[in-house]
């Protein structure tokens, strides 16, 4: 099993739509990140998070340590937001999930 | 603010042969770090560098792979001889401090191998 998990693995959704993402891991750590990967294979950052909440823009990304979950909401997802979503979490080192796909259509 | 360079950005070799990747982190940068990434996984750290130094190589497959950081700053990683299964997005990413707690890595646009 892996230590990060995220669903779904692919994701599809109109214009406008409400899109959550959500990633649960089993190790303890000390900062979980939202990354986007776009075609091509570039790599941004989107969110650290440690506890509580984080927005920026039309991303919101969640946080709960007990229980271990951590969840990337899109609001209003427009054709632009289609890209690869990974977890990673930090232990020693970051531990990647295998990503979510998400293609959202006009 | 230049970001992380990386080059070349596609390689298509047979397998048995040997292929190398650079990547110049962002300056000033202390912490560097390649990752495999294989179609449909996540990123797999092969091994990050503090400065010249080697904080990880603990996932490097050492008979075939090699990096070196040698000045600190930009870095190389060999793979000599390429296996089919060698086939992947090698990433580069850089942080500005140790790497350790809550920093941010950021990424280069990878350098996509294909072994034939």
């Amino acid at each position: 099993k892996n230590e990060v998990e995220q669903s779904p693995q692919n994701l599809t959704a109109q214009e406008g739509e409400f899109i959550t993402i959500n990633c649960s891991y089993s190790v303890g750590i000390s900062a979980l990140h939202w990354l986007q990967q776009h075609p091509g294979g570039g790599i941004v950052s989107l969110f650290m998070l440690s506890s509580g909440k984080k927005k920026h823009g039309r991303l919101i990304a969640t946080i709960n340590i007990q229980e271990k979950h951590s969840s990337l909401h899109i609001t209003a997802s427009h054709p632009r937001d289609s890209a690869v979503y990974i977890c990673a979490v930090r232990k020693n080192k970051l531990i990647f999930g295998t990503g979510t796909r998400l293609q959202v259509f006009p | 603010e230049a970001g992380v360079a990386q080059s070349p950005r596609y390689k298509i070799i047979e397998k048995r042969q040997s292929v190398a990747f650079w990547c110049n982190p962002i300056s000033g940068h202390a912490t560097l770090y390649w990752y495999q990434q294989i179609l449909g996984q996540g990123p797999k750290l092969l091994i990050q560098f503090q400065n010249n130094g080697v904080v990880d190589d603990s996932q490097l497959p050492k008979d075939r792979f090699s990096a070196e950081r040698l000045k600190g700053v930009d870095s190389t990683l060999k793979i000599q001889p390429a296996k089919l299964e060698d086939s992947a997005v090698y990433l580069c990413a850089s942080s500005l401090g140790s790497g350790l707690g809550q920093e941010t890595q950021y990424f280069g646009p990878g350098t996509r191998l294909l072994v034939l």
